[in-house]
C-alpha cells in the first residue's frame, strides 16, 4: 500500500539534545512538508521541499533543520536551539501541486524531559 | 500575512442531526480549498475539496460550500454520527498556484448520542 510513514510515534528528548524525526513516502510525490501542532491549535509550517536537494523555510523554521537527499525521505531535526520543542509533528506529501491535497503521516509526539 | 480562520472552536450536535462547520479565509487569490478531519493522536485525513470556480461540491454525507463574495467556506455533514467526532480543519492554497496549504485553527466537533 502507498503511504507516508513517520517514526517513531513517541519520542522523548532531554533538554540540550538534538533529535531527528523520520518521514518516508512511497507515493512518488514531489513535495514534502513538516508541520507542528500544539494542543488546541492548528498546523504551523516548519519546512517544505518541492524537489530533491531543495527546501524552503516555513513560518516557524527557527530551531529546526531538514534535508531532502532522496525523493522518498524528508527527515526533520529538532535542534537544541528550539526553545519549546514539545509538540505533535506531522509530515505530509503532495504531487507537485497541492490540488490533490496532502497525504499526512500519523505524526510523532515529541516530549522534552 | 494571509490566514484562514474558523468562527466556532467547538461544535456539539446530537447524533443524527446535520452539522455545519464554518471557515473564513482572507486571501481572495486562493484557488483551492480543502477540508480535513483529524482524530485524536492521528494525522489529518482528506474529506473533500473545492476549486474557486465552483460554489458547491458534494461527497458522501458531506457538502462543501464556497462563497467567494464574503470569503467563506463551510462543511456540512449530514446525519452526523459518533464517528464524526474529531477536529476539522479548512485549508487554502493561498493563491500561490498550489505551492502549499495554509491551515485554519480547527473546529472540534462533538457528537452526542
Amino acid at each position: 500500500d502507498g503511504g507516508i510513514t513517520q517514526s517513531p510515534k513517541y519520542l522523548f528528548r532531554k533538554e540540550g539534545q538534538n533529535v531527528t524525526l523520520s518521514c518516508e513516502q512511497n507515493l512518488n510525490h514531489d513535495a514534502m512538508y513538516w508541520y507542528r501542532q500544539d494542543p488546541g491549535q492548528g498546523l504551523r509550517l516548519i519546512y517544505y521541499s518541492q524537489i530533491v536537494n531543495d527546501f524552503q523555510k516555513g513560518d516557524i523554521a527557527e530551531g529546526y533543520s531538514v534535508s531532502r537527499e532522496k525523493k522518498e525521505s524528508f527527515p526533520l531535526t529538532v535542534t537544541s536551539a528550539q526553545k519549546n520543542p514539545t509538540a505533535f509533528y506531522l509530515c505530509a506529501s503532495s504531487p507537485d501541486r497541492v490540488y490533490y491535497g496532502y497525504t499526512f503521516g500519523s505524526g510523532t509526539r515529541l516530549t522534552v524531559v | 500575512g494571509e490566514s484562514v480562520g474558523l468562527h466556532l472552536p467547538t461544535l456539539s450536535v446530537q447524533e443524527g442531526d446535520n452539522s455545519i462547520i464554518n471557515c473564513a479565509y482572507s486571501n481572495s487569490a486562493s484557488d483551492y480549498f480543502i477540508w480535513y478531519k483529524q482524530e485524536s493522536g492521528k494525522g489529518p485525513q482528506f474529506i473533500i475539496d473545492i476549486r474557486s470556480n465552483m460554489d458547491k461540491r458534494q461527497g458522501q454525507r458531506v457538502t462543501v460550500l464556497l462563497n467567494k463574495t464574503v470569503k467563506h467556506l463551510s462543511l456540512q455533514i449530514a446525519a452526523t454520527q459518533p464517528g464524526d467526532s474529531a477536529v476539522y480543519f479548512c485549508a487554502e492554497d493561498g493563491g500561490e498556484y498550489g505551492n502549499k496549504l495554509v491551515f485554519g485553527a480547527g473546529t472540534i466537533l462533538r457528537v452526542k448520542s
